[in-house]
């Protein structure tokens, strides 16, 4: 079955570092996929899309990298700040009208 | 703009009991969604309608139903509750004619609890 991965634990830096988080998938190819932040207590928020063709997308303070072949997406935030403690949550395009969420990984930044 | 708003914001509900909740978008989307969130687990999905006048099952459908009103609005009833349903509740809403490409807007989700 179709099966996405983000590291379950939480990834506490150092505000002015960079974060990195993982997204890791298995028995699909997806044509896209896309980062979401949550909140505690709101919906999720969408970030960035990178499709299957590109290799590295970027947004202000933000990077995604796409690996096809290792099946693996990165997700970086430069110059991190305490604002952006949160949950990061990763999502397949599975076909048609439907998209796989992963779990998330939350993300602390300490001033 | 208020995008995708969800009623009610919490519930409880005894074993037994149904409901439904709301949602309503205000974008001019066409397909919209149901999931629940659960700790240590993804969001799922409950429920889709690709576009006003169709419905479909989504990962994990029992014990639901649902009902696209209109293009604005997408309910989900849960008609005899039960305790592994509670969860948070997100609706979603997506604009196109196709998913490709396209990010979905959520709700800030109803808190759902059943005793």
């Amino acid at each position: 079955s179709q099966k996405i991965e983000q590291n379950s634990e939480a990834l506490n830096i150092q505000e002015g570092k960079t974060a990195t988080l993982t997204c890791n998938y298995t028995n699909y190819s997806p044509a896209y996929l896309q980062w979401y932040r949550q909140d505690p207590g709101r919906g999720p928020v969408f970030l960035l899309l990178i499709r299957e063709n590109e290799k590295e997308k970027r947004k202000e303070r933000l990077k995604v990298t796409f690996d096809t072949t290792l099946k693996q997406s990165l997700f970086h935030i430069t110059a991190s700040q305490p604002a952006d403690s949160a949950t990061y949550l990763c999502a397949l395009h599975t076909g048609g009208f439907k998209t796989i969420f992963g779990a998330g990984t939350r993300l602390f930044v300490k001033a | 703009n208020a995008g995708v708003t969800q009623t009610p914001k919490f519930q409880v509900l005894k074993t037994g009991q149904s409901m439904t909740l709301q949602c309503a978008q205000d974008m001019n989307h066409n397909s919209m969604y149901w999931y629940r969130q659960d700790p240590g687990m993804g969001l799922r999905l409950i429920y889709y309608s690709a576009s006003e006048g169709t419905t479909d099952k989504g990962e994990v459908p029992n014990g639901y139903n649902v009902s696209r009103l209109n293009k604005r609005e997408f309910s989900l009833r849960l008609e005899s509750a039960a305790p592994s349903q509670t969860s948070v509740y997100f609706c979603a809403s997506l604009g196109g004619q196709g998913s490709r490409d396209q990010p979905q807007h959520f709700g800030d989700g109803t808190r759902l609890s059943i005793l």
